[in-house]
């Protein structure tokens, strides 16, 4: 009965590094979201795949930042060459349906926490 | 684009009244609209969601919201509020014309309940 995980919850890394954000949906669920919170705002849509397919990417901001999910379950988000304004809360949610427009609960993680000093 | 607006950065209420958080919305076609709250060091929890029929829906932990069709509203509500309902709540909006899946949120509304 595991939720969706996240690792690691925290991350702080220098500015240039490159960070990978992995997500653990709930078993069975089809579609797997990113989103990104800043302090004060609520999550912003970075993008988000059903099955292995990323269906949407329009969210990710620059081309620092990708995402993977090679076999359909665990996802990762990599940001190469951080920078300060990449420190921010990067959730994931799954759902158990495929999207495009249905009427599925997104089910949340706890996050990672970036920050890049 | 769908939008949505928490126009209240912070309520706050005793104990035992009745609470409302609200949110206003903005989409082309039907919405389907959604509560979830945030509590410190933990991840977004779902409170309930309307998608059609009934106005008002059940959800969680007593909470309920009220879709309003005329208002674009989907303000959220308890009874009788507890001091652990002390948090920051999130209303979202989906638009299901379209093909994009994401939730669209507002930038939240703290919640301070006190004795």
């Amino acid at each position: 009965g595991a939720g969706v995980s996240q690792s690691p919850r925290y991350k702080v890394t220098k500015r240039g590094q490159d960070v990978a954000l992995r997500c653990d949906p709930i078993s069975g669920h089809v579609s797997l979201y990113w989103y990104r919170q800043a302090l004060g705002q609520g999550p912003e849509f970075l993008t988000y795949f059903n099955y292995e397919a990323q269906q949407d990417k329009s969210g990710l901001p620059n081309d620092r930042f990708s995402a993977e999910r090679p076999e359909g379950s665990i996802s990762t988000l990599t940001i190469q060459r951080t920078e300060q304004r990449d420190s921010a809360m990067y959730r994931c949610a799954s759902s158990r349906l495929s999207s495009g427009g249905s009427t599925d609960t997104q089910y949340f993680g706890p996050g990672t926490r970036l920050t890049v000093l | 684009a769908q939008s949505v607006a928490q126009p209240e950065d912070q309520v706050n209420v005793a104990e035992g009244n009745p609470l409302t958080v609200k949110c206003t919305y903005s989409v082309s076609g039907n919405p389907y609209l959604f509560w979830y709250v945030q509590y410190p060091n933990r991840g977004l929890q779902f409170l309930l969601k309307y998608i059609t029929g009934d106005n008002l829906v059940k959800g969680s932990y007593g909470f309920e919201a009220e879709f309003n069709k005329s208002q674009t509203s989907f303000h959220l509500k308890k009874p009788s509020a507890l001091v652990s309902d002390s948090a920051l709540y999130f209303c979202a909006v989906r638009d299901p014309t379209g093909t994009a899946s994401k939730l669209t949120f507002g930038t939240g509304t703290r919640l301070q309940v006190t004795l």
